[in-house]
């Protein structure tokens, strides 16, 4: 079974300034694959970031970037110059290799403050 | 906009009535996949549809039931609905499989009363 967690319901963030939010993932599986989303108030899921678990290289995607450290089985976000438009529920996923379904965790509410 | 289109985009029933919400895939997309948003729940799988075949079940109710059409369209039935159906429920859809591809409709919202 895969377990996402994600342990700050809600976090504060000055605009213009960086925010880390926190995912850890449980799973026995070898190959498997972790994802961000963002849920704006308007409700749709817009997909972010990917990093495979074979990656080398910490994925990153303009202004967002995946912390992962497999030992410690997390799959951080950071957003890297916060704008107002980034104030929405983010969502760490995770796929099981050969699953092709999600598994969310509880998300975070990011507020970016003016 | 993703591509995936989900209708109604609201739907307000009362308890032990039957809807279907629909979802229409990308272009070219055979994978469709129904996801759960619930307020106690958060956001769970429901079932997986790869080219009119099931391929994978998750959390889904019994009282629930999915089919995906020859044209690929798919339709989520729920059936006995009761107050804690209501939710979003979202529709994605991936030319093959492979969570990376997935593409999220904008969600049906259902409210049961």
């Amino acid at each position: 079974a895969q377990k996402i967690t994600q342990t700050q319901p809600g976090m504060f963030v000055q605009e213009k300034e960086a925010v880390t939010l926190d995912c850890t993932y449980d799973t026995s599986d070898p190959s498997y694959g972790l994802f961000w989303y963002k849920q704006p108030s308007s409700g749709e899921m817009i997909f972010l970031i990917y990093q495979g678990s074979y990656d080398q290289q910490n994925a990153t995607e303009g202004r967002y970037s995946l912390n992962f450290q497999k030992a410690r089985k997390s799959a951080n976000l950071v957003i890297s110059a916060s704008q107002l438009g980034d104030s929405a529920m983010y969502f760490c996923a995770m796929e099981g290799a050969g699953s092709y379904q999600l598994t969310f965790g509880k998300g975070t509410k990011l507020s970016v403050i003016p | 906009d993703s591509g995936v289109t989900q209708t109604p985009k609201h739907l307000i029933t009362a308890t032990g009535q039957r809807v279907t919400l629909r979802c229409s895939p990308r272009s070219g997309d055979l994978s469709v996949y129904w996801y759960q948003q619930s307020l106690d729940q958060g956001l769970q799988f429901l079932i997986h549809y790869y080219n009119g075949e099931e391929r994978a079940k998750g959390n889904i109710l019994e009282r629930f039931s999915a089919q995906q059409f020859p044209d690929l369209h798919s339709e989520l039935n729920l059936s006995s609905l009761e107050l804690g159906d209501s939710a979003l429920y979202f529709c994605a859809s991936s030319v093959s499989g492979g969570a990376y591809e997935q593409y999220f409709g904008p969600g049906t919202r259902l409210t049961v009363t």
